[in-house]
């Protein structure tokens, strides 16, 4: 079963409205966990690194007060997307390591804004 | 910086056929090479990683090299089965498996019986 979920793994929303997404690490803690963008026929891209109890680490290019980055336990980070747009449609994964390394994916969440 | 291009698909195929789905990359020093398996409705997947130059990678009957001369890391299996279909993510990392990964576009995969 999944060890990483994801929810909503699909939400519309209207234009200029905020989105949240929630990502739960189910059997283990992570203090880190990762939250990657993939438009249509594109690669997923990593957009931040979220570190529990501390600020979110962006890539380069993404907007910090856009996607705002919540990691308030050790199973728990959450994205959120403000004031969302049409062109901020897209797939949305995160992603969380074990202390063995291993990584694991939630199941995705697709935001549609109209 | 990084990249990683894999074969567009979609890719259709009869059970039991020959499956190859290509992925070169760019990279500066030796990354870590990974392919990473979606099926539907769940969470991307690790299918099998190679760390180093002429590693070859194997789980679930499919198989990757990595091949440094040529910078790929091509995914193939022999047989492929209905249950396979899926899409398929080449990706690599200089983390050694975790963390920042850079992925392909990914390539949709889907078996007919």
């Amino acid at each position: 079963g999944a060890v990483v979920s994801q929810h909503p793994s699909r939400v519309i929303c209207k234009s200029g409205t905020s989105v949240k997404i929630e990502c739960r690490s189910l059997d283990f803690q992570a203090t880190t966990m990762f939250w990657y963008r993939q438009f249509p026929k594109q690669s997923l891209m990593l957009m931040a690194t979220s570190n529990e109890g501390s600020k979110a680490t962006y890539e380069q290019g993404v907007e910090k007060d856009k996607f705002l980055i919540n990691h308030a336990s050790l199973t728990l980070s959450t994205l959120t997307v403000t004031s969302a747009h049409p062109e901020d449609s897209s797939f949305y994964i995160c992603s969380a390591p074990r202390r063995t390394g291993e990584l694991f994916f939630g199941e995705g969440s697709r935001l549609t804004v109209l | 910086g990084d990249s990683v291009t894999q074969m567009e698909g979609p890719v259709t195929l009869s059970e039991e056929a020959f499956l190859t789905i290509n992925c070169t990359y760019t990279a500066t020093g030796y990354p870590s090479l990974f392919w990473y398996v979606q099926y539907p409705g769940e969470g991307l997947q690790l299918l099998l990683k190679a760390t180093k130059a002429d590693d070859k990678g194997s789980n679930k009957g499919f198989e990757a090299t990595y091949r440094k001369e040529t910078t790929s890391f091509h995914l193939e299996k022999g047989s492929v089965q209905v249950s396979d279909s899926a899409v398929y993510f080449c990706a690599l990392s200089h983390q050694g498996g975790s963390e920042k990964l850079v992925f392909g576009k990914g390539t949709k995969l889907t078996v007919n019986p």
